[in-house]
């Protein structure tokens, strides 16, 4: 199946600072990019769907100034948790939609587990 | 509302036996469902995909079956092994980009 890559898959930072996920599809290109949240022993909570060279759409609950999500091409995709707190620690995953690829099968990152000191 | 569900939460079974996960939904108009694998720590890893026109997908020691009408999909493992232990995800989409995903099933092999 395709390869979707995330990075980095841990990452700690200090309360207050900004940390960028990046999410790139390896071998083939993403029209559509979605972003989610794991928490611990629970379901994946979509927050935002991306789609190449426009704004990404959140949903509801989610707020766009603290994700930031940009999707500049079609093999990249970024989440930037802006000012995190130890409430954002949490587990980011991204998926991807293959372009032209008519199933909708969705190819998913490794993850990337976030702690807020 | 569309919402997904899986039963159960979690199964431990003896290494050998033949196993069923199962995943209801609320919406029969769905496109698609998929079985993903998730390891403890990881990202998910997609096992099977049915689309709304097909009854069932095998891979391996793996087949799942979908039924529209009654809202229900299954997950069928044979010859469970140890390391098939993981959770188990499925999730339908229900819209070009709506995907709604099951609370998923913890599975333990005991070997």
């Amino acid at each position: 199946g395709a390869v979707v890559s995330q990075h980095p898959s841990r990452v700690i930072c200090k309360s207050g600072t900004s940390v960028k996920i990046e999410c790139r599809s390896l071998d083939f290109q993403a029209t559509t990019m979605f972003w989610y949240r794991q928490f611990p022993k629970k379901s994946l909570m979509l927050m935002a769907t991306s789609n190449e060279g426009s704004k990404a759409t959140y949903e509801q609950g989610v707020e766009k100034d603290k994700f930031l999500i940009n999707h500049a091409s079609l093999t990249l995709s970024t989440l930037t948790v802006t000012s995190a707190h130890p409430e954002d620690s949490s587990f980011y995953i991204c998926s991807a939609r293959q372009l032209g690829e008519g199933t909708g099968e969705l190819f998913f990152g490794e993850g990337s587990r976030l702690t807020v000191l | 509302k569309q919402e997904v569900t899986q039963i159960p939460a979690a199964l431990s079974v003896p290494e050998g036996e033949n196993l069923v996960l199962n995943c209801s939904f609320t919406d029969s108009a769905i496109y698609n469902l998929q079985w993903f694998r998730q390891d403890p720590g990881k990202g998910l890893t997609s096992l099977l995909l049915i689309q709304s026109s097909q009854r069932e997908q095998t891979s391996g020691r793996l087949n799942a079956s979908l039924d529209k009408s009654s809202g229900r999909s299954t997950l069928y493992i044979a010859a469970s092994q140890p390391g098939d232990s993981a959770t188990y995800l499925c999730a339908g989409r229900f819209g070009a980009y709506k995907y709604i995903f099951g609370t998923g099933t913890r599975l333990k092999v005991l070997a």
